[in-house]
């Protein structure tokens, strides 16, 4: 079965510091892989989706980064934080192709705040 | 782009029935989904139905679709307390890749 990890879980980070978060997929091989943001009180916000190993569309401007070293591997990064980037951040996958019925899996999160 | 619109709050006593709205304005969608968002936890897909059925029902869930008004609701018979939760309602995005939109999120709170 497939299984979806991030780490850290919990992350504090003051303003102005760098940021890495991780995520990694388990059973499935060439996933869609996307990072989201669900600030307080808000949906979720795409941020990045990839279809494959470096290939990485952003859906928002802002100070963060994403990349795809590895096939189950997605990193979301940032060189200085701001407070407007605290909120919980979400990986997902899905099955690769185009298919008409979408099925994203979410991993567990890590709640990043920027103090 | 898709706009994806819920209410933010629900409050039910157990054993009642829950009711949770959405709206979209792309009507070319053709799966629509609910997904479920326990506390401190990421997002489980919940159930979903295709865009030419009116009404899907999977044990105590009932999805209603209704296409012309571009509306979708998610129906719980017999709300339990584990049934607290935040419920997204998500629609494909218009771009032709395998994006969905997501509501705001309804925070359902049952109370016994």
């Amino acid at each position: 079965s497939q299984t979806i990890h991030q780490w850290p879980a919990t992350l504090v980070q003051p303003v102005g510091s760098p940021l890495s978060l991780e995520c990694t997929v388990e059973g499935t091989s060439n996933p869609n892989l996307y990072w989201y943001r669900q600030a307080a009180g808000r949906g979720l916000q795409l941020l990045f989706y990839s279809v494959g190993i470096g290939q990485i569309s952003s859906e928002v401007p802002q100070n963060l980064s994403a990349s795809r070293p590895q096939d189950r591997q997605f990193i979301l990064s940032s060189k200085k934080l701001l407070l407007s980037d605290s909120g919980f951040y979400l990986c997902a996958w899905s099955v690769q192709g185009f298919n008409i019925r979408i099925e994203q899996y979410f991993g567990p999160g890590t709640r990043l705040t920027v103090t | 782009g898709e706009d994806v619109e819920q209410s933010l709050f629900l409050s039910v006593r157990e054993g009642d029935s829950s009711v949770i709205n959405c709206t979209y304005t792309d009507s070319s969608s053709t799966y629509l989904y609910w997904y479920k968002q326990e506390p401190g936890a990421g997002l489980q897909l919940l159930t979903y139905i295709f865009s030419n059925m009116d009404m899907k029902q999977d044990q105590r869930l009932t999805v209603l679709l209704n296409k012309k008004d571009k509306h979708l609701s998610l129906r719980i018979a017999d709300t339990q307390t584990g049934d607290s939760a935040i419920y997204f309602c998500a629609v494909p995005m218009n771009t032709g890749f395998q994006k969905l939109v997501f509501g705001t999120g309804t925070r359902l709170l049952v109370s016994p």
